[in-house]
């Protein structure tokens, strides 16, 4: 079966650049969640997206935004990196109709920041 | 007091066993409550889903809820060595959909 597809999955970026992450749904999923790991740690909520508007938003820092578009993916901008922000990046989608909020995550991105 | 709340562990049980896994939240309008598998580094990987009080089996896993305790479980019959991974709890409360998760418990089946 088709799962979620997270691209890249792994990038190395310095203090103060730009990253974009890129996550591409299950087919006829229409709601997607980004949700943000450090080590150790349990995954974080970001924010989330219905039918290409946002539906729900999370610690996600001012430094971060993301859209969803027209096909359903979604891309995580994210500028002026920090080195706290070096963290696994999980894109995860749902079926909003027939579901209990059941999501299935990607792979992930690992970001590093040096 | 986090959100939701489960034994870090480690659990340790041995191969054939049964595991038992515990998750207590805090929300009383928490809705869906789900638990998740994750080997180290690698995604989290849904393994059951239950939202109305009672037992849910599938296979070799059983998930049990009772929203007046607030309280999940997560049961793992005939443990196998490639069930060692972190199992993490989440639910969904009242008015989002964003997940909830604890910290996780890390089961080793030992063979």
């Amino acid at each position: 079966a088709a799962g979620v597809i997270q691209s890249p999955r792994h990038l190395i970026k310095e203090k103060r650049e730009t990253a974009t992450l890129k996550c591409y749904p299950i087919p006829r999923h229409d709601t997607v969640y980004w949700y943000q790991q450090g080590p150790g740690q349990d995954p974080q909520f970001l924010i989330s997206f219905y039918e290409k508007m946002q539906s729900d938003k999370g610690s996600i820092p001012d430094r971060f935004s993301a859209q969803q578009f027209s096909d359903y993916h979604s891309e995580l901008n994210m500028s002026s990196l920090e080195l706290g922000d070096s963290a696994l990046y999980f894109c995860a989608s749902s079926p909003r109709a027939g579901s209990f909020g059941e999501q299935y995550f990607g792979p992930g991105t690992r970001l590093t920041v040096t | 007091q986090k959100e939701v709340e489960q034994n870090s562990g480690p659990l340790s049980v041995p191969e054939g066993a049964i595991a038992s896994l515990n998750c207590t939240y805090s929300d009383r309008g928490s809705q869906s409550f789900f638990w998740y598998r994750q080997y180290s580094g690698k995604s989290p990987e849904l393994i059951m889903f239950i939202y109305s009080n009672g037992d849910k089996e599938d296979g070799r896993f059983t998930a049990q809820l009772n929203k007046a305790s607030q309280y999940v479980s997560l049961l793992i019959r005939d443990s196998q060595p490639s069930d060692s991974a972190t199992y993490l709890c989440a639910v969904t409360q009242g008015g989002s959909e964003k997940l909830v998760f604890g910290k996780g418990t890390k089961l080793t089946v030992n063979p």
